[in-house]
């Protein structure tokens, strides 16, 4: 079955240091789409990065990269530089068609501290 | 472009009342998915509606329901609500809902609170 595992409930950053937030996936579908959304205090969910399970390389956008390792079946967020405002509860998502509907699957979420 | 709209924001309701959340997807966007969040819970799929027609469901009782109307706004009703469905209520629109890489946009939710 589908499943999105997110291991770390809370982690703390210095500002300005570089931080991973963990992601492994569970998919028998061979086309997926991986996703990460950033969740603060107000509660919108902010889409940060895709990847997709035949990019080649890994997504960036900014400050934010994701660190694609298929035959791990690994998806990790890894945002460089942190600040303040990165504070926030992240989430890993993926979708795919296993389930015969592209349904979006959500990990439970980190919450990440930036300490300043 | 707008993003996701959502009314009401706040929402303060008793027990056995019913509510009706609204969503507004971006222009151009043809699904709409509605998401519930709790602490306990995290986030968890109600529904997904594209052109009209529900096409998704999660494992939630018969007192959750949607639509979706032909400009793509979709809404969801909670009848006789429980004090268990105070909640974050988060809707997202995608262009469509047939292939991985389409990415959801969500909105600024619908806090719900049930006395």
């Amino acid at each position: 079955a589908q499943k999105i595992t997110q291991t770390q409930p809370g982690m703390f950053v210095q500002e300005k240091e570089a931080v991973t937030l963990d992601c492994t996936y569970d998919t028998s579908d061979p086309s997926y789409g991986l996703f990460w959304y950033k969740q603060p205090s107000s509660g919108e969910m902010i889409f940060l990065i895709y990847q997709g399970s035949y990019d080649q390389q890994n997504a960036t956008e900014g400050r934010y990269s994701l660190n694609f390792q298929k035959a791990r079946k690994s998806a990790n967020l890894v945002i460089s530089a942190s600040q303040l405002g990165d504070s926030a509860m992240y989430f890993c998502a993926m979708r795919d068609l296993t389930s015969g509907t592209y349904k979006y699957i959500f990990g439970t979420g980190t919450r990440l501290k930036v300490l300043a | 472009k707008a993003g996701v709209t959502q009314t009401p924001r706040y929402l303060i309701k008793t027990r056995g009342q019913q509510v009706t959340l609204s969503c507004s997807p971006i222009s151009g966007h043809r699904s709409v998915s509605w998401y519930q969040q709790t602490p306990g819970q995290g986030l968890q799929f109600l529904f997904e509606y594209f052109s009209e027609t529900q096409r998704n469901k999660g494992n939630f009782p018969g007192r959750f329901s949607g639509r979706q109307f032909s400009n793509s706004r979709s809404e969801m009703n909670v009848s006789t609500l429980e004090l268990g469905d105070s909640a974050l209520y988060l809707c997202a629109s995608t262009l469509s809902p047939r292939t991985s890489e389409d990415t959801q946009y969500f909105g600024p939710g619908t806090r719900l609170t049930v006395l």
